[in-house]
């Protein structure tokens, strides 16, 4: 399996508070995604990272921002979490050109 | 962007039986198509994919198939057992593997015993 640890694996939180969820990799892997799953919905692209300090928007990325500082660390963070946040998020890694993603085993996130 | 439409959302089979699921995307531009299984409080795992310029691909009982000028491509699975049982997604990118990937809605595959 390839090497990604998701943290938390559980929280519940309330609304307006502040929130990181981190991803970290043992991989080296160049890319890294943050993904969130709803029912009827599949997995939806927050935010995405192709290198140390390069991000990018995916289609949902309102109200999430994220940093990447080094390789091994894709930082996720809800600045004022609301019940529309609630979900299960999910890291990615990939390493270069024509190699699948990888996904990590999610956080479960509730925000009351 | 690219949308992808995944059928059915569930599915369930007596053991031994085969199992399809079909997707279809819209961006005649998407050139890379994996499947993911999740099984309960896991992450997605890739299981099979393909690349636009072929048009089947197989691994033991799972084979993908794709139809570029239908725009759909589908997962079947022969010989069903217990542990097939689980969540399927089907995804599309523009790129291979690093581009940002969209996915079905997922089918909820059932093995009967």
């Amino acid at each position: 399996d390839a090497g990604i640890t998701q943290s938390p694996r559980h929280k519940v939180t309330e609304t307006g508070t502040p929130v990181t969820l981190r991803c970290h990799q043992t991989e080296n892997h160049r890319y890294m995604y943050w993904y969130r799953q709803d029912p009827g919905h599949g997995l939806r692209l927050i935010h995405y990272s192709y290198g140390v300090k390069d991000t990018d928007k995916g289609e949902v990325s309102d109200g999430y921002s994220v940093s990447r500082s080094k390789t091994e660390d894709f930082l996720l963070t809800l600045e004022s979490a609301t019940s529309s946040q609630t979900s299960v998020y999910f890291c990615a890694i990939t390493d270069r050109t024509n190699q699948p993603q990888h996904f990590g085993d999610g956080t479960r996130l509730s925000i009351l | 962007g690219e949308n992808v439409e995944q059928h059915p959302s569930t599915l369930s089979v007596q053991e031994g039986d085969s199992a399809v699921i079909k997707c279809t995307y819209s961006d005649s531009a998407s050139n890379y198509f994996p499947w993911y299984k999740q099984e309960l409080g896991k992450g997605p795992q890739l299981i099979i994919d393909i690349r636009s310029n072929v048009g089947e691909k197989k691994d033991q009982r799972i084979a993908v198939t794709l139809n570029k000028t239908a725009k759909h491509f589908s997962l079947h699975i022969t010989e069903t057992q217990p542990e097939d049982s689980a969540v399927y997604f089907c995804a599309a990118s523009l790129g291979f593997g690093n581009e940002k990937l969209t996915f079905g809605t997922g089918t909820r595959l059932t093995i009967i015993p």
